[in-house]
């Protein structure tokens, strides 16, 4: 079965400072990988995902990953944060064959300081 | 804009009562799935649906039942609420054959049992 470890629980970050969320997974065949976003009274929302190819991945608000196979790592970085990327991130694995559900790891919670 | 509606924002039950949870999604999505979002513990997979009728248990399907009568709507049901069935409950869904590379979620729905 997969599971992913999200290392850090918070993660204080002063506003423009870059930010690195760890996330390692650990898994006996190939995996896909993902971050998913919620923002405060939001339902979740997908940030960036690893499927194939290229392992360093962009996604949106300028936030990118990198997939490390031999550490089986997926660690989420940005240079720059701003306030409003204070969230809860959660990275998130699966099977990369078939149709298999995602497994969640415990969440990690970004609070950007002005 | 895609959606998926969670019909209740905040519910309050008693202990014991039948709780239903519903789901509706407007996106045409075969695959839904049913989440539990505790502080600490990140999102833990109750039950999903890959199709009409069709219904698989997730990791923690204990106390719970769903019902999937048409494609749009995914409802989940407690039997006797109990305290610990306390929690933020979140619906998700994604389009078949597509390795669930893209789960979109709804708002949620804090249950709080008494």
């Amino acid at each position: 079965a997969q599971s992913v470890t999200q290392l850090d629980s918070q993660v204080p970050v002063f506003e423009e400072a870059p930010v690195e969320l760890r996330c390692n997974y650990s898994s006996s065949v190939s995996v896909y990988l993902f971050w998913y976003v919620q923002y405060p009274n939001q339902g979740l929302q997908l940030l960036l995902k690893y499927l194939s190819g290229s392992t360093l991945v962009k996604g949106i608000n300028g936030f990118e990953a990198e997939f490390n196979k031999s550490q089986t790592s997926f660690h989420l970085r940005k240079p720059s944060v701003h306030i409003s990327d204070t969230a809860e991130y959660f990275c998130a694995v699966t099977k990369g064959s078939g149709n298999t559900p995602l497994v969640f790891g415990k969440g990690t919670r970004l609070s950007v300081i002005a | 804009d895609v959606k998926v509606t969670q019909s209740s924002r905040y519910l309050v039950k008693r202990t014991g009562e039948k709780v239903f949870l519903e789901c509706v999604q407007d996106m045409d999505h075969e695959n839904m799935f049913w989440y539990r979002q505790d502080p600490g513990l990140g999102l833990r997979l109750i039950y999903f649906s890959y199709d009409v009728k069709m219904k698989e248990k997730g990791d923690i399907p204990e106390g719970y039942s769903v019902s999937r009568e048409k494609k749009e709507r995914f409802s989940l049901i407690l039997e006797s609420a109990s305290t610990n069935q306390t929690s933020m409950y979140l619906c998700a869904s994604s389009s078949a054959g597509t390795v669930n590379e893209k789960l979109f979620f709804g708002s949620g729905t804090q249950l709080s049992v008494l």
